[in-house]
């Protein structure tokens, strides 16, 4: 079973419009982390943002925004006013205490900010 | 900041062919990883490393082997490539398991002819 889903395969928006990256994850562990990250058409994969699983006040960084509710299972990434150089594939991942190596990556989700 | 660095950006072997990807970080990290990414599949966890010299499989561990001689250095073997091979490799490393963030070098874009 997938540990982490994005649902969300490809989002194309209009600059300057906001845009929800959507991420549910599936865990049994109480203690874990979630993070996402950013890759551009580079290639490497660049770290947005880690939580863990006893802190879930929403955070703000610029025109970044993460949602992370529990009761649902859930830990979406808001961009408001985008830029097109926000354009990429983003990713959503999951690491459990207890499985402590172990990333478990969404399938992304391929978003293209449209000038 | 950590610097992961993937030796070759772009790679083309022929099928057969013994091949090498090699990744240094610079951070003193314990642990080190291979993933592989294909469209539509997201990353998969080839084979990692928690020390040197010790390695664990991952989810798709077949056709490939690792090397970890040195603490900075985590090479991925193809011992025979195949076409289905074909794929962006990426490396990265971490501090230890206990939710630490993973870092992730450039990606190795690989074709096998």
């Amino acid at each position: 079973a997938q540990k982490v889903t994005q649902a969300q395969t490809e989002i194309s928006v209009v600059e300057k419009e906001d845009v929800t990256l959507d991420c549910v994850y599936e865990t049994r562990d109480t203690t874990y982390y979630l993070f996402w990250y950013k890759q551009p058409p580079s290639g490497e994969l660049v770290f947005l943002i880690r939580r863990n699983s006893f802190d879930e006040q929403n955070e703000i960084s610029g025109r970044y925004s993460w949602n992370f509710q529990k009761s649902t299972s859930s830990f979406n990434f808001t961009i408001t006013a985008s830029q097109v150089v926000d354009s990429a594939v983003y990713f959503c991942a999951l690491s459990e205490l207890n499985t402590g190596n172990q990333f478990y990556f969404g399938t992304g989700t391929s978003l293209t900010v449209i000038p | 900041d950590v610097k992961v660095t993937q030796s070759s950006r772009y790679l083309v072997k022929r099928t057969g062919e013994k091949v090498f990807l090699e990744c240094v970080q610079d951070m003193d990290h314990e642990n080190m990883f291979w993933y592989r990414q294909d469209p539509g599949l997201g990353l998969r966890l080839i084979y990692f490393s928690y020390d040197v010299k010790m390695k664990e499989k991952g989810d798709i561990p077949e056709g490939y082997s690792v090397s970890r001689e040195k603490k900075e250095r985590f090479s991925l073997i193809l011992e025979s490539a195949s076409t289905n091979q074909t794929s962006m490799y990426l490396c990265a490393s971490m501090w230890d398991p206990s939710g630490n963030t993973i870092y992730f070098g450039e990606g190795s874009w690989l074709t096998v002819v």
